[in-house]
């Protein structure tokens, strides 16, 4: 699967839109780009998986840009509660999809 | 409906006891995955079921760690002769399947080896 490599870190003030980056430069056709995301001391949350075209769903937007080397996660009205650290991944149709490796993430903080 | 669950949420043990984790996925999810993270750290993979094919065990760091996956569903993992290197939470996952479908994570079981 291919690497990733997103920021650290992140401030956002609340109420305004956060757009998490990440590079998968690497990617290739068959790879899916996925958003997780964790608050302390809890499991993992899906949040949106896309391939090449933009996805929409209740929690976020995500944007794929056209050599799909590159994504946005975009969460439009951030609020405290979306403060965590947020993964990027990819995966592929194949056997060792379990194997994703989450990294180190954004850890993203929504200021008051 | 019910999601993935995992106990127990917390243990304390000696070390060079043995631990087992247990992990009951969501119904209907063929696959399941353990993931371990340490304080602070990213994500480790461990092993991954999938239906009844043999597990991928090339995450799994010794052979003090084995899983096992009985009747398709209930998974246990199991830690022997804990080392203190060993503490830290360790998460299952569980996918409708293999592939690229998303995966829903149980909220852990921190271990912590005295």
């Amino acid at each position: 699967d291919a690497k990733t490599t997103q920021p650290p870190s992140m401030d956002c003030a609340e109420g305004r839109a956060a757009n998490l980056p990440c590079n998968h430069s690497t990617i290739s056709g068959n790879e899916y780009v996925y958003w997780y995301r964790q608050i302390h001391s809890q499991g993992p949350q899906y949040i949106i998986h896309g391939l090449k075209n933009n996805e929409t769903n209740e929690m976020a937007s995500l944007i794929i840009t056209e050599d799909r080397k590159s994504s946005t996660l975009i969460l439009p009205h951030a609020t405290l509660r979306d403060t965590a650290v947020y993964y990027c991944i990819v995966r592929g149709f194949n056997t060792n999809a379990g194997k994703s490796t989450f990294g180190d993430g954004t850890t993203l903080t929504v200021k008051p | 409906g019910a999601g993935v669950s995992q106990s127990p949420s917390n243990k304390v043990t000696e070390k060079g006891k043995d631990v087992e984790l247990r992990c009951d996925p969501i119904s209907g999810h063929t696959a399941l995955y353990w993931y371990r993270q340490s304080l602070g750290q990213g994500l480790e993979f461990l092993i991954y079921f999938q239906g009844n094919s043999a597990p991928d065990k090339s995450g799994l760091p010794s052979d003090r760690f084995s899983a096992e996956r009985t009747g398709g569903s209930v998974s246990t993992l199991t830690i022997q002769r804990t080392q203190q290197e060993d503490s830290a939470v360790y998460l299952c996952a569980s996918s409708f399947r293999e592939g690229t479908y998303e995966q829903y994570f149980g909220p852990g079981t921190r271990l912590t080896v005295t």
